[in-house]
């Protein structure tokens, strides 16, 4: 089955545009988390989507938003981009709430340079 | 304060050699435990995970990891090491009273495999 797909591969962004990014995952699961990873701080949760809901957030900027259609597929998206937000952006599905019970699967992520 | 702990940013190991790469947490409480890699330009894969039961872990690709309590150490190794397994190794938790949350990674330990 296929695997979890996010789009685009890379990114180059100027600073003050804004992003959005796709992940969609693997078919039946309801839940889309995202993470940002950075050399400086690591991988760092930004948020999860589960039926079409924001269930949990991170510790992030309100420029940093998502959502999930009713297909399951997520978008984030970033707004006023800055050079700190390049970063690979990475999407996990699972099939509920949280990498516990059902576990993650990752996509290979979104490449974004904010220049 | 909670943490996730990996000492080792860099680790080169020849191959054929054994493989040890040291995970320490600081929580209240056991949380759930992870090991996930991963290889350059791709996503996260799992290679195993601790909940309760026994302290030895086993996982994918040879890999096994032991948990202990009196240590808050959650270790990974693999007996001998392949050229493949050359990539990045994160340790993450779960807070025990947040199974319905996000991963919470470690810095991260770089393994280099010399021939």
């Amino acid at each position: 089955k296929a695997g979890v797909t996010q789009t685009p591969r890379y990114l180059i962004k100027t600073r003050g545009q804004q992003v959005t990014l796709s992940c969609s995952p693997i078919s039946g699961h309801r839940s889309v988390s995202w993470y940002q990873q950075t050399p400086g701080q690591g991988l760092q949760f930004l948020f999860e989507y589960f039926s079409e809901t924001q269930r949990n957030k991170g510790n992030f900027p309100g420029r940093f938003s998502g959502r999930q259609f009713s297909n399951s597929r997520s978008e984030m998206n970033v707004s006023t981009l800055e050079l700190g937000d390049s970063a690979l952006y990475l999407c996990a599905s699972s099939l509920g709430q949280g990498p516990t019970h059902y576990g993650y699967t990752f996509g290979s992520g979104t490449r974004l340079t904010v220049v | 304060a909670q943490s996730v702990t990996q000492p080792d940013i860099h680790i080169t190991v020849s191959e054929g050699a054994s493989l040890e790469l040291r995970c320490n947490y600081s929580y209240g409480a056991t949380p759930y435990l992870f090991w996930y890699v991963q290889s350059p330009g791709q996503g996260l894969q799992l290679l195993l995970k601790y909940f309760s039961g026994d302290t030895l872990v086993q996982g994918i690709k040879g890999f096994e990891a032991e948990f202990k309590r009196s240590q808050s150490s959650f270790n990974l190794r693999k007996p001998s090491v392949h050229w493949s397994d050359a990539a990045e190794y994160f340790c993450a938790v779960v807070p025990f009273n947040q199974a319905g949350t996000a991963l919470i990674f470690g810095k991260g330990t770089t393994l280099s495999v010399s021939s």
